[in-house]
């Protein structure tokens, strides 16, 4: 069946460092990509987004290319700063849309 | 932009109680809603779907009686924890898509904290 796989944090960088978390799928037909947020005490907001392959979503200085050829969805950011420390979440919808898969998360924690 | 309300945030109460959650889309049509719940430190795990009218579709391991999905109108879901136990103690947050539009994320309520005494 269809699944995400996600990189295991947690994940600490200085301010200002490169982030990238590892997602990969496995599906069945043209999946939707995305990616949620969570902060602390907080729930889940959409991130970012891609629907086909080859899109790239983007958000907040995060981007994510959906790349079918390695069923891939890698979340990235040139900058981090210590407002991105937040629990980061891949997920797949199905074709029909109607079933989400999620990853088991990535903490990120950003020191100054 | 698609705002869905859950409440109440958090709820206390004792072994033995019933609670229930709504789940509330507030500017657009939901169908569909999803239920999840998340233990600390893990990822969401689905519950059920909610689908507005029917039955809600119970993932396997989860307890229907035990947890009452109702889907009455377009935009309000609730979910039931009936005669709750410690063990319900968790972290329980809802969604929904627009109804009759592909590919739409789903959006998320801010979830409710259930502490089960």
């Amino acid at each position: 069946g269809d699944s995400v796989t996600q990189m295991e944090g947690p994940v600490t960088l200085s301010e200002e460092a490169f982030l990238t978390i590892n997602c990969t799928y496995t599906a069945t037909g043209y999946p939707s990509l995305f990616w949620y947020v969570q902060y602390p005490g907080e729930g889940l907001q959409l991130l970012l987004k891609a629907t086909k392959a080859d899109d790239k979503g983007s958000n907040k200085g995060f981007e994510a290319t959906y790349r079918k050829e390695t069923t891939s969805f890698h979340l990235e950011k040139g900058s981090v700063q210590v407002s991105d420390s937040a629990v980061y979440f891949c997920a797949l919808s199905d074709w029909t849309g109607n079933q989400f898969y999620f990853g088991t998360g990535t903490s990120l924690t950003v020191i100054p | 932009g698609a705002v869905v309300s859950q409440h109440p945030s958090w709820v206390i109460c004792k072994s033995g109680t019933s609670v229930k959650i709504e789940c509330r889309s507030l500017d657009f049509q939901a169908t569909t809603m999803f239920w999840y719940r998340q233990f600390p430190k893990q990822s969401l795990m689905l519950m059920a779907t909610s689908n507005e009218g029917s039955k809600a579709t119970y993932e396997q391991g989860v307890e229907k009686d035990k947890f009452l999905i109702n889907h009455a109108s377009l935009t309000l879901s609730t979910l039931t924890v009936t005669s709750a136990h410690p063990e319900d103690s968790s972290f329980y947050i809802c969604s929904a898509s627009e109804a009759a539009r592909d590919n739409q994320p789903q959006h998320f309520g801010d979830g409710t904290r259930l502490s089960i005494l």
